[in-house]
């Protein structure tokens, strides 16, 4: 099946600071998804984005599919940034997601 | 718009109890999915849904896993005998389509330990 290797698989930073989050996937998709899970454990949807470019507030993302990854930025980080940060994709119809391992991101104040 | 809803939020059983998770996903979607989630790990897909026809169970223990979605609508998934090593968070989540490309949304999961 389809590997997704997430790096860098922990991260820790201050308030205010910007950080890059990088997905890598092994084949072609037609689907990839960033989530975030907050400490209590919600998945929340941040981008569909299989290619291009997308923006949401302070967060950005990019997928580069003939290059087969993606990367997820974060800018001005505040705490409630913290939590871990998964990119999931699927390779054909049928939308079975393959997650990686996730990033863990603390931001301190 | 009401968000995918699970319930129990926690369970604690003791191991060869049954156990039963329930799911009611994002009114008008079509595809519903269980995932389960490890402890440091992503989720991993259990079962999917396409209104009432599990198209994709290739990952479901099914000596001991099972689930239905009536009626095309809420999902009930069912563990019976529970194991040890079935502590985990059980995710579920629901997207409109079945084309593939759609985003999923999750439900805040149940978190399910056994004694």
């Amino acid at each position: 099946g389809i590997q997704v290797e997430q790096s860098p698989p922990d991260l820790i930073l201050q308030e205010g600071a910007n950080s890059t989050l990088r997905c890598n996937f092994s084949d072609s998709v037609n689907n990839l998804q960033w989530f975030h899970q907050n400490p209590w454990g919600q998945l929340i949807n941040l981008f569909y984005i299989p290619s291009g470019t997308k923006q949401n507030g302070r967060l950005s993302a990019t997928t580069v599919a003939t290059e087969r990854y993606s990367l997820l930025y974060i800018s001005s980080s505040q705490t409630t940034d913290s939590g871990v940060y998964f990119c999931a994709v699927s390779k054909a119809a049928g939308n079975k997601l393959t997650f990686g391992g996730g990033t863990r991101v603390l931001v301190k104040p | 718009e009401a968000g995918v809803v699970q319930s129990p939020r926690y369970k604690i059983i003791e191991k060869k109890q049954p156990v039963a998770f329930w799911c009611n996903p994002i009114s008008g979607h079509n595809t519903l999915y269980w995932y389960l989630q490890n402890l440091g790990q992503g989720p991993e897909l259990l079962i999917r849904y396409e209104n009432e026809e599990a198209v994709d169970d290739s990952q479901l223990p099914k000596d001991r896993f099972s689930a239905e979605r009536l009626k095309g609508v809420d999902s009930t998934l069912k563990i019976q005998p529970a194991e040890l090593g079935d502590s985990a968070v059980y995710l579920c989540a629901s997207s409109l389509g079945t084309s593939g490309t759609d985003t999923q949304y999750f439900g805040p999961g149940t978190r399910l330990t056994v004694l």
